[in-house]
């Protein structure tokens, strides 16, 4: 069966300061992996998404993350932050076909600080 | 991007009584949505996905009669919790994948969500 991990359930960071969240996820198969970012009382939006190819992966916002196949991680990082970025960021894994059945890591509530 | 929005926003109900929530792609059809929950502090996990025409798939451990579904058309999907509790006080979130291109573009749009609570 497929989990996601996501170790860090509150970051605090400074404003301009570089931001990693982690992911670790479990899978028999090559996973499809996600990014989302949730807004207080909001949907998800997606951040990036990695299928296959080059393992870094930029995304919106000035994000990007890179999948490493050895450590089963796909963490996420921003080289500064802005206030703007203070939200619930989940990690998500589908599979092949069924990309709505995500599988969703326990989030990580960032904080960024003044 | 493509956009799902979800209606109501926020709804209190009594309980014992029924509540719909519906979920439309505005600019592009859906032949599948999907319907999450997500509890306060927690991730979202999957309920059931939305089949339009046909019906839903729950997911283990989902109510299929609590929780009604239907996918009438290729822009709307209605979740309704039937004789809600309190313990269906939640957030529930829906996304949809414009049809024909889930293989090549992977990415789910999500809808604003739904706050529910149960007095």
């Amino acid at each position: 069966a497929q989990s996601v991990t996501q170790p860090d359930i509150h970051i605090t960071v400074s404003e301009g300061a570089s931001l990693e969240l982690r992911c670790n996820y479990s899978y028999g198969a090559t996973p499809y992996l996600f990014w989302y970012v949730q807004s207080p009382g909001q949907g998800l939006q997606l951040l990036l998404k990695y299928f296959s190819g080059d393992t870094l992966v930029q995304g919106i916002k000035g994000f990007e993350a890179e999948f490493k196949r050895s450590q089963s991680s796909f963490n996420l990082r921003k080289p500064s932050v802005h206030w703007s970025d203070a939200a619930e960021y989940f990690c998500a894994v589908g599979a092949l076909g069924s990309w709505g059945k995500l599988q969703f890591g326990a989030g990580t509530q960032v904080v960024v600080t003044p | 991007g493509a956009v799902v929005s979800q209606h109501p926003s926020r709804v209190i109900c009594k309980s014992g009584t029924s509540v719909k929530i519906e979920c439309r792609s505005l600019d592009f059809q859906a032949t599948t949505m999907f319907w999450y929950r997500q509890f306060p502090k927690q991730s979202l996990m999957l309920m059931a996905t939305s089949n339009e025409g046909s019906k839903a798939t729950y997911e283990q451990g989902v109510e299929k009669d609590k929780f009604l579904i239907n996918h009438a058309s290729l822009t709307l999907s209605t979740l309704t919790v039937t004789s809600a509790h309190p313990e269906d006080s939640s957030f529930y979130i829906c996304s949809a994948s414009p049809s024909g291109e889930t293989t090549n573009t992977g990415e789910l749009f999500f809808g604003e969500g739904s706050r529910l609570t149960v007095l």
